[in-house]
């Protein structure tokens, strides 16, 4: 079975210090999708970034970078230099294939509730 | 990014009313769409999967005649809460998936049912 953990359930950092959000997934399948999405109070998921498995190149987008690692099944996601417009909820997603039932399923994480403080 | 809208953004129904919600991708086409229900500081646990011209796919717990989910076209799925209850109050997502695996899926902005 699938599945994906986000064991830290709130973090608070003051604005302008990095922080780094760890997800941690489980799955037997060796072809699956990554996924990151932040939501913010007004509730819509906003996409952040998708990784495949066979990509294990770290990318950084601006103030945000991911470090997947597929040998301890993580894929932890970085902000630099935090902002108050940084304060969300945010969602690991594991996107992969059910064998044999040919329908694709998206596992979230239970979020990380990230709070930049002035 | 692609868009996705739902209609209504917030509802409050009487108890034993019948909600329907509505999910639209506005930019591209969508064979497959997704349920989701997510309770306060909750995380998302999906609903259904829902496919265009076919039967939508259920959840283990999820009753089918309670929430019924119809994929008329390759942008609109409709979400109905048959006989809503106050348990039935939750924040419900669709999403709308681009392509086939590893599309991205793209979320609508949520509507919040509240059921009195």
């Amino acid at each position: 079975a699938q599945k994906v953990t986000q064991a830290q359930t709130e973090i608070s950092v003051v604005e302008k210090e990095d922080v780094t959000l760890d997800c941690v997934y489980e799955t037997r399948d060796t072809t699956y999708y990554l996924f990151w999405y932040k939501q913010p109070p007004s509730g819509e998921l906003v996409f952040l970034i998708r990784r495949n498995s066979f990509d294990e190149q770290n990318e950084i987008s601006g103030r945000y970078s991911w470090n997947f690692q597929k040998s301890t099944s993580s894929f932890n996601f970085t902000i630099t230099a935090s902002q108050v417009v940084d304060s969300a909820v945010y969602f690991c997603a594991l996107h992969l294939l059910l064998s044999g039932a040919g329908s694709y399923q998206l596992t979230f994480g239970k979020g990380t509730k990230l709070s930049v403080i002035p | 990014g692609a868009v996705v809208s739902q209609h209504p953004s917030w509802v409050i129904c009487k108890s034993g009313t019948s909600v329907k919600i509505e999910c639209r991708s506005l930019d591209f086409q969508a064979t497959t769409m997704f349920w989701y229900r997510q309770f306060p500081k909750q995380s998302l646990m999906l609903m259904a999967t829902s496919n265009e011209g076919s039967k939508a796919t259920y959840e283990q717990g999820v009753e089918k005649d309670k929430f019924l989910i119809n994929h008329a076209s390759l942008t609109l799925s409709t979400l109905t809460v048959t006989s809503a209850h106050p348990e039935d109050s939750s924040f419900y997502i669709c999403s709308a998936r681009r392509g086939q695996f590893g599309g991205e899926q793209f979320f609508g902005p949520g509507t919040r049912l509240t059921v009195l």
